[in-house]
């Protein structure tokens, strides 16, 4: 069973920028949440999808969005670049909804550099 | 709103020793689970184990077991028999309500030779 994809692997853009990262969930998987992984900040939680649907959103500004397909892949989206936002962002996705299950299979992550 | 702590930013043990990493948490959650994921360099986090907060018995999985104190909101992690390949960031995690997992900022376990 192929695992979590996330592309691009690594990316690099510039301030002022916005940028779109994909996630493919194993298949069968409803479910696609979205972090944020900083040395400074660690695991946040950007927001969950479930089918289709927005279920959870964590504390980030409205330049942070996001989408689920029906066929359950990912996208998110940072719009207007900060260099704040250099980080890894990991996908993750789970059988069920968060709430329900709990148990996170994630992929390698999208490292993007803001210069 | 859940919030977890791990108060070792770092530990280092030989290899074939025991150790624990601690953790502690708060939620308001009535039925909410607690992870354990490890993260190794420049790999995918996986899950080392999983806590049901309403079962009183300790999870195990192999070489790895859980002290979970409810009332004490901790949550340790217990190593047996370390291994080289047991080197990694460990995320204690706390799940099971409205804001997807809440995750402590990790302790980063060197094995040595």
């Amino acid at each position: 069973k192929a695992g979590v994809t996330q592309t691009p692997r690594y990316l690099i853009k510039t301030r002022g920028q916005q940028v779109t990262l994909s996630c493919s969930p194993i298949s069968g998987h409803r479910s696609v949440s979205w972090y944020q992984q900083t040395p400074g900040q660690g695991l946040q939680f950007l927001f969950e999808y479930f089918s289709e649907t927005q279920r959870n959103k964590g504390n980030f500004p409205g330049r942070f969005s996001g989408r689920q397909f029906s066929n359950s892949r990912s996208e998110m989206n940072v719009s207007t670049l900060e260099l704040g936002d250099s980080a890894l962002y990991l996908c993750a996705s789970s059988g069920g909804e968060l709430r329900n299950t709990g148990e996170l299979f994630f992929g390698e992550g999208s490292r993007l550099t803001v210069l | 709103a859940q919030t977890v702590t791990q108060s070792q930013p770092e530990m280092s043990v030989q290899e074939a020793e025991t150790v624990t990493l601690s953790c502690t948490y708060d939620t308001s959650e009535n039925n909410y689970y607690l992870f354990w994921y490890k993260q190794p360099p420049s790999r995918q986090m996986i899950l080392v184990i999983r806590q049901e907060a309403y079962k009183q018995q300790n999870a195990t999985e192999n070489r790895f077991s859980v002290n979970f104190q409810k009332a004490a909101k901790s949550f340790s992690l217990k190593i047996s028999d370390s291994q080289l390949g047991d080197t990694a960031m460990y995320f204690c995690a706390s799940g099971g309500g409205a804001d997807g997992l809440t995750f402590g900022k990790g302790t980063h376990l060197i094995i040595q030779p």
